[in-house]
């Protein structure tokens, strides 16, 4: 099947610094990518819809500003959480879809879990 | 607007015995697509099934089996002889036909099987 690869898995990163969470679609082309957030024992909740060379859509709530996404390529979205700071800790999982065909599961990575000090 | 309601947050079973996890939801749209996925500890999601709206064929794979209703908008999910393997906390999503298909999750069931 399908395999989307995050990375990295885990990171620790100090307050006030920035870090990037990549998402490849390694054997297929992901025109759209989804950004989700999970708080401990808690559900997914969707970010961003990131289609390839335009903005991504956030959802209510999310501040673009603090997390940017760029999808520059087919195969690579991008997610770097800006200034971090000890709330954004978190777990930050990707999908990614093939193409606009419906009915296709979205398939996701593997997650990477941010803590922020 | 979509929404997915797990009403059950956590269930405990002994192995072998048969579990079923409730999901119900909620869309206007007349064509769309529900999913359920298994997060184990590590935190991967896993793929578990996807259903048409227009399908409400009940499906076994293994021990995992699902029954589809519209008529009282629920998808449930039901394993049969449970193992220790089973546990992880499992979602129940939903995914419109139209626009960027993003998946609405449900707040997932905790599923723990003990020996």
């Amino acid at each position: 099947g399908a395999v989307v690869s995050q990375h990295p898995s885990w990171v620790i990163c100090k307050s006030g610094t920035s870090v990037k969470i990549e998402c490849r679609s390694l054997d297929f082309q992901a025109t759209t990518m989804f950004w989700y957030r999970q708080f401990p024992k808690q559900s997914l909740m969707l970010m961003a819809t990131s289609n390839e060379g335009s903005k991504a859509t956030y959802e209510q709530g999310v501040e673009k500003d603090k997390f940017l996404i760029n999808h520059a390529s087919l195969t690579l979205s991008t997610l770097t959480v800006t200034s971090a700071h000890p709330e954004d800790s978190s777990f930050y999982i990707c999908s990614a879809r093939q193409g606009f065909v419906p009915n296709t599961e979205a398939f996701f990575g593997q997650g990477t879990r941010l803590t922020v000090v | 607007a979509q929404k997915v309601t797990q009403a059950q947050t956590e269930i405990s079973v002994v192995e072998k015995e048969d579990v079923t996890l409730d999901c119900v939801y909620e869309t206007r749209d007349t064509t769309y697509y529900l999913f359920w996925y298994k997060q184990p500890p590590s935190g991967e999601l896993v793929f578990l099934i996807r259903r048409n709206s227009f399908d409400e064929q009940n499906e076994i794979s293994g021990r995992y089996s699902w029954n589809f209703q519209k008529s009282t908008s629920s998808f449930n999910f039901t394993i049969t002889a449970s193992q220790v393997v089973d546990s992880a906390v499992y979602f129940c999503a939903l995914s419109a036909s139209t626009g960027f298909q993003k998946l609405v999750f449900g707040t997932g069931t905790r599923l723990l099987v003990s020996p």
